[in-house]
Protein backbone atom coordinates (compact mmCIF):
# COMPACT_ATOMS: atom_id res chain seq x y z
CA UNK A 1 0.00 0.00 0.00
CA UNK A 2 0.98 3.66 -0.49
CA UNK A 3 1.72 4.15 3.42
CA UNK A 4 1.91 1.85 7.06
CA UNK A 5 -1.44 0.77 7.47
CA UNK A 6 -2.99 -0.25 11.18
CA UNK A 7 -5.97 -2.20 11.76
CA UNK A 8 -8.16 -1.71 13.57
CA UNK A 9 -8.21 1.85 14.32
CA UNK A 10 -9.86 1.62 17.15
CA UNK A 11 -10.28 -1.41 19.79
CA UNK A 12 -12.51 -1.22 22.95
CA UNK A 13 -11.78 -4.39 25.16
CA UNK A 14 -13.00 -5.82 28.77
CA UNK A 15 -10.02 -5.31 31.52
CA UNK A 16 -8.47 -8.94 31.21
CA UNK A 17 -9.23 -9.63 28.13
CA UNK A 18 -6.50 -10.12 24.83
CA UNK A 19 -5.81 -8.06 22.50
CA UNK A 20 -3.63 -8.34 18.88
CA UNK A 21 -3.43 -4.71 17.09
CA UNK A 22 -2.10 -4.86 13.52
CA UNK A 23 0.79 -3.06 11.36
CA UNK A 24 0.75 -3.50 7.37
CA UNK A 25 4.52 -1.55 6.99
CA UNK A 26 5.48 0.10 3.39
CA UNK A 27 6.14 -2.81 1.07
CA UNK A 28 9.89 -3.23 0.99
CA UNK A 29 10.53 -1.35 4.50
CA UNK A 30 12.91 -3.66 6.57
CA UNK A 31 12.42 -1.48 10.25
CA UNK A 32 9.51 -1.49 11.82
CA UNK A 33 8.78 0.22 15.01
CA UNK A 34 5.83 0.11 17.94
CA UNK A 35 5.19 3.43 20.01
CA UNK A 36 2.66 3.79 22.45
CA UNK A 37 1.46 7.12 22.72
CA UNK A 38 -1.03 8.07 26.13
CA UNK A 39 -3.22 11.07 26.32
CA UNK A 40 -1.35 14.76 26.13
CA UNK A 41 2.21 12.97 25.92
CA UNK A 42 4.12 12.79 23.08
CA UNK A 43 4.39 8.50 21.51
CA UNK A 44 7.02 6.32 23.56
CA UNK A 45 9.36 3.43 22.07
CA UNK A 46 8.44 0.01 22.46
CA UNK A 47 9.81 -2.48 19.96
CA UNK A 48 12.12 -2.64 17.18
CA UNK A 49 12.00 -5.17 14.54
CA UNK A 50 14.70 -5.63 11.56
CA UNK A 51 13.49 -7.98 9.63
CA UNK A 52 12.01 -11.10 11.29
CA UNK A 53 13.67 -10.24 14.65
CA UNK A 54 12.86 -7.87 17.44
CA UNK A 55 16.37 -5.81 17.64
CA UNK A 56 15.62 -3.25 20.55
CA UNK A 57 12.51 -4.29 22.90
CA UNK A 58 13.48 -2.44 25.75
CA UNK A 59 10.45 -0.33 25.44
CA UNK A 60 8.16 -2.98 26.49
CA UNK A 61 6.37 -2.02 30.16
CA UNK A 62 6.09 -5.92 31.30
CA UNK A 63 5.74 -9.37 30.16
CA UNK A 64 2.05 -9.24 29.07
CA UNK A 65 3.29 -7.04 25.86
CA UNK A 66 4.87 -9.34 22.94
CA UNK A 67 5.17 -8.41 19.23
CA UNK A 68 6.11 -10.72 16.32
CA UNK A 69 6.75 -10.06 12.83
CA UNK A 70 7.94 -13.54 11.15
CA UNK A 71 7.35 -12.88 7.92
CA UNK A 72 9.24 -9.95 8.10
CA UNK A 73 6.71 -7.88 6.73
CA UNK A 74 3.47 -7.40 9.26
CA UNK A 75 3.36 -7.15 12.58
CA UNK A 76 1.41 -7.56 15.26
CA UNK A 77 1.26 -6.26 19.17
CA UNK A 78 -0.19 -8.79 21.44
CA UNK A 79 -1.48 -7.38 24.98
CA UNK A 80 -2.10 -10.10 27.37
CA UNK A 81 -4.22 -9.69 30.51
CA UNK A 82 -5.22 -6.05 29.30
CA UNK A 83 -5.22 -3.28 32.53
CA UNK A 84 -6.79 -0.03 32.07
CA UNK A 85 -3.54 2.02 31.87
CA UNK A 86 -3.35 -0.28 28.70
CA UNK A 87 -5.40 2.32 27.58
CA UNK A 88 -3.56 4.83 24.62
CA UNK A 89 -2.91 5.02 21.11
CA UNK A 90 -0.48 2.55 19.17
CA UNK A 91 1.72 3.80 16.83
CA UNK A 92 3.24 1.78 14.19
CA UNK A 93 6.39 3.00 11.69
CA UNK A 94 9.01 1.65 9.06
CA UNK A 95 11.39 2.85 7.25
CA UNK A 96 14.08 1.58 4.90
CA UNK A 97 17.66 -0.18 7.06
CA UNK A 98 19.44 3.15 6.68
CA UNK A 99 16.29 5.44 5.79
CA UNK A 100 16.16 8.58 6.10
CA UNK A 101 12.99 8.61 7.59
CA UNK A 102 10.32 6.55 9.15
CA UNK A 103 6.83 6.62 8.27
CA UNK A 104 4.28 6.35 10.72
CA UNK A 105 0.62 4.94 10.60
CA UNK A 106 -2.54 6.59 11.54
CA UNK A 107 -2.48 4.64 14.95
CA UNK A 108 -5.11 1.98 16.92
CA UNK A 109 -6.62 3.57 19.96
CA UNK A 110 -7.19 0.93 22.47
CA UNK A 111 -9.54 1.48 25.07
CA UNK A 112 -9.88 -1.20 28.02
CA UNK A 113 -12.53 -1.03 30.03
CA UNK B 1 19.23 8.37 29.56
CA UNK B 2 17.69 10.72 26.77
CA UNK B 3 14.56 13.20 27.20
CA UNK B 4 13.18 16.16 25.51
CA UNK B 5 11.62 18.68 26.72
CA UNK B 6 9.23 21.15 24.67
CA UNK B 7 7.60 24.33 25.22
CA UNK B 8 4.12 23.56 26.50
CA UNK B 9 0.83 24.59 24.72
CA UNK B 10 -1.45 25.14 23.62
CA UNK B 11 -0.16 28.06 21.54
CA UNK B 12 -2.91 30.52 20.05
CA UNK B 13 -1.88 32.80 17.08
CA UNK B 14 -3.48 34.93 14.51
CA UNK B 15 -3.06 34.20 10.74
CA UNK B 16 0.77 35.73 9.87
CA UNK B 17 2.00 35.85 12.96
CA UNK B 18 5.91 34.50 14.14
CA UNK B 19 5.81 31.29 15.80
CA UNK B 20 8.73 29.83 18.42
CA UNK B 21 8.37 26.81 20.03
CA UNK B 22 11.32 25.40 22.23
CA UNK B 23 12.89 22.52 22.42
CA UNK B 24 16.18 20.87 24.47
CA UNK B 25 16.74 17.83 24.80
CA UNK B 26 19.30 15.30 27.40
CA UNK B 27 20.98 12.55 25.55
CA UNK B 28 23.87 10.44 25.97
CA UNK B 29 26.01 10.18 22.90
CA UNK B 30 25.02 12.31 19.58
CA UNK B 31 21.57 12.65 18.43
CA UNK B 32 19.78 13.11 15.81
CA UNK B 33 16.78 15.82 16.26
CA UNK B 34 13.35 15.86 14.55
CA UNK B 35 10.59 18.02 14.42
CA UNK B 36 7.23 15.83 13.84
CA UNK B 37 3.39 17.49 13.00
CA UNK B 38 0.11 15.65 13.74
CA UNK B 39 -2.55 17.14 11.62
CA UNK B 40 -5.93 16.87 12.67
CA UNK B 41 -7.41 13.02 11.96
CA UNK B 42 -3.78 12.35 10.36
CA UNK B 43 -0.63 10.09 11.64
CA UNK B 44 2.84 11.68 12.16
CA UNK B 45 4.91 13.04 9.81
CA UNK B 46 8.13 14.35 9.34
CA UNK B 47 8.20 17.97 9.57
CA UNK B 48 12.16 18.62 9.61
CA UNK B 49 15.59 17.09 10.93
CA UNK B 50 19.26 17.63 11.58
CA UNK B 51 21.75 15.43 11.87
CA UNK B 52 24.65 17.64 13.61
CA UNK B 53 25.46 20.66 15.46
CA UNK B 54 24.56 23.79 13.58
CA UNK B 55 22.89 21.96 10.87
CA UNK B 56 19.45 23.82 10.07
CA UNK B 57 16.31 21.64 9.29
CA UNK B 58 13.71 23.55 7.21
CA UNK B 59 10.69 22.34 5.22
CA UNK B 60 7.38 24.25 4.39
CA UNK B 61 8.63 27.49 5.78
CA UNK B 62 9.49 26.01 8.96
CA UNK B 63 13.37 26.07 10.68
CA UNK B 64 15.11 24.94 13.27
CA UNK B 65 18.50 24.76 14.24
CA UNK B 66 20.63 22.05 16.09
CA UNK B 67 22.13 24.18 18.54
CA UNK B 68 24.56 21.82 20.62
CA UNK B 69 26.04 24.53 22.96
CA UNK B 70 22.40 24.91 24.24
CA UNK B 71 20.95 21.90 23.66
CA UNK B 72 18.00 23.42 21.79
CA UNK B 73 16.13 22.84 18.65
CA UNK B 74 13.49 25.39 18.43
CA UNK B 75 10.98 25.73 15.82
CA UNK B 76 10.62 28.60 14.05
CA UNK B 77 7.90 29.79 11.29
CA UNK B 78 8.05 33.42 10.21
CA UNK B 79 4.40 33.74 9.26
CA UNK B 80 1.53 31.09 10.27
CA UNK B 81 -1.07 29.77 7.95
CA UNK B 82 -4.43 28.57 9.64
CA UNK B 83 -3.39 25.03 7.89
CA UNK B 84 -0.21 25.04 10.31
CA UNK B 85 -3.06 24.17 12.83
CA UNK B 86 -1.25 20.75 14.07
CA UNK B 87 0.39 18.88 17.32
CA UNK B 88 4.32 19.59 17.37
CA UNK B 89 6.60 17.38 18.59
CA UNK B 90 10.04 17.65 19.28
CA UNK B 91 11.95 14.30 19.20
CA UNK B 92 15.79 12.66 19.19
CA UNK B 93 17.26 9.81 17.88
CA UNK B 94 20.75 8.35 19.71
CA UNK B 95 22.78 6.74 17.37
CA UNK B 96 24.56 4.61 20.13
CA UNK B 97 21.03 2.99 20.91
CA UNK B 98 22.07 -0.15 18.61
CA UNK B 99 22.42 1.30 15.37
CA UNK B 100 18.39 2.02 15.06
CA UNK B 101 17.78 5.45 13.45
CA UNK B 102 14.36 5.88 14.33
CA UNK B 103 14.23 4.75 18.21
CA UNK B 104 13.19 7.82 19.28
CA UNK B 105 12.49 10.10 21.91
CA UNK B 106 9.97 12.47 22.12
CA UNK B 107 8.40 15.38 23.57
CA UNK B 108 5.13 16.02 25.18
CA UNK B 109 3.70 17.63 21.90
CA UNK B 110 2.86 21.17 21.30
CA UNK B 111 -0.85 22.22 20.13
CA UNK B 112 -1.04 25.11 17.72
CA UNK B 113 -4.09 26.50 16.56
CA UNK B 114 -3.53 29.34 14.22
CA UNK B 115 -6.60 31.90 13.93
CA UNK B 116 -7.94 33.47 10.34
Amino acid sequence: GAGVSQTPSNKVTEKGKYVELRCDPISGHTALYWYRQSLGQGPEFLIYFQGTGAADDSGLPNDRFFAVRPEGSVSTLKIQRTERGDSAMYLCASSTQDGTEAFFGQGTRLTVV
Amino acid sequence: GNSVTQMEGPVTLSEEAFLTINCTYTATGYPSLFWYVQYPGEGLQLLLKATKADDKGSNKGFEATYRKETTSFHLEKGSVQVSDSAVYFCALSDPSSGGSNYKLTFGKGTLLTVNP
